[in-house]
């Protein structure tokens, strides 16, 4: 079956140190995307890739960083510098020119 | 500039009866417009699309969304409600600008009584 993974599903970080979240999708879709969700909010878009070996930030990419190397991954770290990263984040990727997302199940991180 | 606004943070309704879920939204564009339903601790799975076909819009579950460009409203409704409908619904605007330029709304919670 096509679709996105994430993992892991649940995720604990102690203050200080960098995570990396997995995303990886076999749709063969061009674009990917990282949003990060918190309670009573939408989605915010952290960073964004159409192509490999590029990516743009989104509207709160400070303390966050990404890779494109290949096609099918665009792995999220959560950086020591992120003020407050504890959060459900959620991987999507869609076809070049859709305005259609398709999700991941999201990983949901706490700082401890 | 695009913009959602889910006009009720909560619903509540009786197992049976119907559901309406309200949203309004702003766009510079001609917008593609979406509802998801997220299960706690789960990703976003599309209940149903817009993209500028028919204005109403069938979905999965016995969901329908109808676009009014006159309102700029996609309210999404459902004649009978069932217990498995108690989730989070999202209203979402998105335009293809270069990329992929979406913003939600802040979420609805449907709480099903029984």
């Amino acid at each position: 079956d096509g679709g996105i993974t994430q993992s892991p599903k649940y995720l604990f970080r102690k203050e200080g140190q960098n995570v990396t979240l997995s995303c990886e999708q076999n749709l063969n879709h061009d674009a990917m995307y990282w949003y990060r969700q918190d309670p009573g909010q939408g989605l915010r878009l952290i960073y964004y890739s159409q192509i490999v070996n590029d990516f743009q930030k989104g509207d709160i990419a400070e303390g966050y960083s990404v890779s494109r190397e290949k096609k099918e991954s665009f792995p999220l770290t959560v950086t020591s510098a992120q003020k407050n990263p504890t959060a459900f984040y959620l991987c999507a990727s869609s076809i070049e020119g859709s305005t259609e997302a398709f999700f991941g199940q999201g990983t949901r991180l706490t700082v401890v | 500039a695009q913009s959602v606004t889910q006009l009720d943070s909560h619903v509540s309704v009786s197992e049976g009866t119907p559901v309406l879920l309200r949203c309004n939204y702003s766009s510079s564009y001609s917008p593609s417009l979406f509802w998801y339903v997220q299960h706690p601790n789960k990703g976003l799975q599309l209940l149903l699309k817009y993209t500028s076909a028919a204005t109403l819009v069938k979905g999965i579950n016995g969901f329908e969304a109808e676009f009014k460009k006159s309102e700029t409203s996609f309210h999404l409704t459902k004649p009978s409600a069932h217990m498995s409908d108690a989730a989070e619904y999202f209203c979402v605007v998105s335009d293809w600008i270069g990329y992929q330029k979406v913003t939600f709304g802040t979420g609805t919670k449907l709480q099903v009584i029984p």
